[in-house]
């Protein structure tokens, strides 16, 4: 049972548009909500984090909206460019001395930015 | 710093073989972790480690073990391969506590024939 579900699977936008990616979560517990950036051949790397005692974040042009009631969250990018094409992962994290070191990922998203 | 560097890059093994996945940090992170990434699934933890001696399993542990002898290795121990194990692994580490960032190692893809 995925408890981090994520969509769309896929996503394609041109240069200069606003990507969206969506998730839901199940387990009230979580209060970790990290988003993670993979390349081709790599190993995901943190992107942007936030805490269920803020409704957004924003770095850049990365932007988390966080919604504890619907338990939804989803990242926004903002002006996207082709450098940004790659696979971005959700992920959740309960309360507990021991949650960093348990991620639980959503199902990922591979972006498409089109030049 | 090389951060988490993960050994081998690429490996091909015949069914009921056994290997270790090698995985070191050199950052003295408390927690390591091992994910396995499949098409459409994320990416899922297997066995993690909150410091040395000490290590629990994840969501997926069978047909693996790992043992943390070190703060810098955690090895992942595939006792006899089989091809549901075909995946691409991912070494992480992070400082521990809530929330930290977790630093990912280049993977380790496994072909299990």
């Amino acid at each position: 049972q995925q408890q981090v579900k994520q969509s769309p699977q896929s996503l394609i936008v041109q240069k200069g548009g606003i990507s969206i990616i969506n998730c839901a979560y199940e387990n009230t517990a979580f209060d970790y909500f990290p988003w993670y950036q993979q390349f081709p051949g790599k190993g995901p790397a943190l992107l942007i984090a936030i805490r269920p005692d803020v409704s957004e974040k924003k770095e850049g042009r990365f932007t988390i909206s966080f919604n504890k009631s619907a338990k939804q969250f989803s990242l926004h990018i903002m002006d996207s460019q082709p450098g940004d094409s790659a696979t971005y992962f959700c992920a959740a994290s309960k309360m507990g001395e021991t949650s960093g070191s348990r991620l639980t990922f959503g199902e990922g998203t591979q972006l498409t930015v089109n030049p | 710093n090389a951060g988490v560097t993960q050994t081998p890059k690429f490996q091909v093994l015949k069914t009921g073989q056994s290997m270790t996945l090698q995985c070191a940090q050199d950052m003295n992170h408390e927690y390591m972790s091992w994910y396995r990434q499949d098409p459409g699934m994320g990416l899922r933890l297997i066995h993690y480690s909150v410091g040395a001696g000490i290590t629990d399993q994840g969501e997926v542990p069978n047909g693996y073990n790992v043992s943390r002898s070190t703060t810098e290795d955690f090895p992942l121990r595939l006792l006899s391969a089989a091809p549901s194990q075909t995946s691409v692994y991912f070494c992480a580490s992070t400082r521990g506590g809530r929330g930290y960032e977790q630093y990912f190692g280049p993977g380790t893809r496994l072909t299990v024939t």
